[in-house]
């Protein structure tokens, strides 16, 4: 159980170009979803939060007009990137947390994306 | 401010040598510690969730115990498999967000 998906595994744009990676969970409703990314060798840098049916929370730092984030029901969130450039290039990742398990989350596979 | 630390930043263990990875934190009332196994290329794969200060659990050859300071993850007789990237994480007292350390890469040698 807690299965969480990411669409696409990886992804190749040119610069100027909007990417959207979709997150899902299989299994269960998530109340709230998580978008993450990370760079080689680091930690995992929280992006902004997401609540069904709301508008996503951003961390301090985090573009929201360049990182759009739709959480569209209670098992999709979507991330687009809009004119991505090289800089963009990184490893999102998406997490869940189910109904009533506020303290659980999981993680999907992870999305690599390159802008070249 | 919420902060999490992990040490050491590597680790390279012979197969069966036991050994501990330390997470330290500094959070505003703890709601939770998390520790997660990550593989390269991967996402992080939950291991275990710590609520209260003397709190243990296990899962095979992983126990991870809870201080109010820090938290263990300790590995008994490691196995080739268990080379991963282990992350700690905290959630605060508000539940707002979850802060992750950087990691401890270890790697076990056959």
């Amino acid at each position: 159980g807690a299965v969480v998906s990411q669409h696409p595994s990886w992804v190749i744009c040119k610069s100027g170009t909007s990417v959207k990676i979709e997150c899902r969970s299989l299994d269960f409703q998530a109340t709230t979803m998580f978008w993450y990314r990370q760079f080689p060798k680091q930690s995992l840098m929280l992006m902004a939060t997401s609540n069904e049916g709301s508008k996503a929370t951003y961390e301090q730092g985090v573009e929201k007009d360049k990182f759009l984030i739709n959480h569209a029901s209670l098992t999709l969130s979507t991330l687009t990137v809009t004119s991505a450039h090289p800089e963009d290039s990184s490893f999102y990742i998406c997490s869940a947390t189910p109904r009533g398990l506020v303290d659980e989350q999981y993680f999907g596979p992870g999305t690599r994306l390159t802008v070249t | 401010e919420d902060q999490v630390t992990q040490s050491p930043e590597a680790l390279r263990l012979q197969e069966g040598e036991s050994s501990s990875l330390n997470c330290s934190y500094t959070v505003s009332g703890l709601r939770g510690l998390f520790w997660y196994r990550q593989d390269p290329g991967k996402g992080p794969e939950f291991l275990f969730t710590l609520y209260s200060a003397g709190e243990e659990k296990e899962k095979e050859r992983l126990k991870a115990t809870l201080t109010k300071k820090e938290s263990f993850l300790h590995i008994t007789a490691p196995k080739p498999e268990d080379s991963a990237t282990y992350l700690c994480a905290v959630q605060d007292g508000s539940a707002s967000k979850i802060i992750f350390g950087s990691g401890t890469r270890l790697s076990i040698r056959p």
